[in-house]
């Protein structure tokens, strides 16, 4: 069966520290691997797409990588506005099902 | 471009009332649309999608149902409602393999 892990649970960082989030996963096939950020009381809002094995995306002070069994969100010198969830999902070659991690809440104190 | 519109944004139900949730979305064709709900602190859970009007594959066995009367409208309903069945519920559409979410309903069942 599918799975997606995602460590920590929560991150608490001061503004400047950089961090990376992970989200673990098993899937038969990958056809793509998902990143969100959630804001409290809002649905999430798309960050990325990875879909093979080396792959990087960056944007503003996030960059997401991905290999065969993992991915890193990495934050660099983050400010409080990057405060939110963090949620990572794969989505299964075979059948096309998306399955999201429960997330990572990450607090960013100016 | 494309917008998804999902209300309302809170909703406060009895036990044994009925729901209905609705998410339209514009700017776009024949999308799939999706139901889930997001329990605190857990993945997003897949409750039903549509790939067309009249459509609809259901995910788990609910006390919810849901509907696609037309191309760009999808409910979410209930006869009678559970506590069990507070939560998040959010709806979403795709392109590319990328699910995209609206703002989402928060519904408590009391």
């Amino acid at each position: 069966e599918d799975q997606v892990t995602q460590s920590p649970e929560a991150l608490r960082l001061q503004e400047g520290e950089s961090s990376s989030l992970n989200c673990s996963y098993t899937v038969s096939g990958l056809r793509g691997l998902f990143w969100y950020r959630q804001d409290p009381g809002k649905g999430p809002e798309f960050l990325f797409t990875l879909y093979s094995a080396g792959e990087e995306k960056e944007k503003e002070r996030l960059k997401a990588t991905l290999t065969k069994k993992e991915s890193f969100l990495h934050i660099t010198a983050p400010k409080p506005e990057d405060s939110a969830t963090y949620l990572c999902a794969v989505q299964d070659a075979r059948n096309n099902d998306m399955r999201f991690g429960a997330g990572t809440r990450l607090t960013v104190k100016p | 471009s494309q917008t998804i519109h999902q209300w309302p944004a809170t909703l406060v139900q009895p036990v044994g009332s009925p729901l209905s949730l609705e998410c339209t979305v514009e700017g776009t064709s024949n999308p799939n649309l999706y139901w889930y709900r997001q329990a605190a602190g857990r993945g997003l859970q897949l409750l039903f999608y549509s790939v067309g009007i009249g459509q609809i594959s259901s995910e788990v066995p609910q006390n919810l149902s849901a509907s696609r009367p037309q191309d760009r409208q999808f409910i979410l309903s209930s006869k009678k409602l559970l506590l069990s069945d507070s939560g998040f519920y959010l709806c979403a559409w795709s392109v590319a393999n990328i699910q995209y979410f609206g703002a989402g309903t928060r519904l408590s069942v009391l």
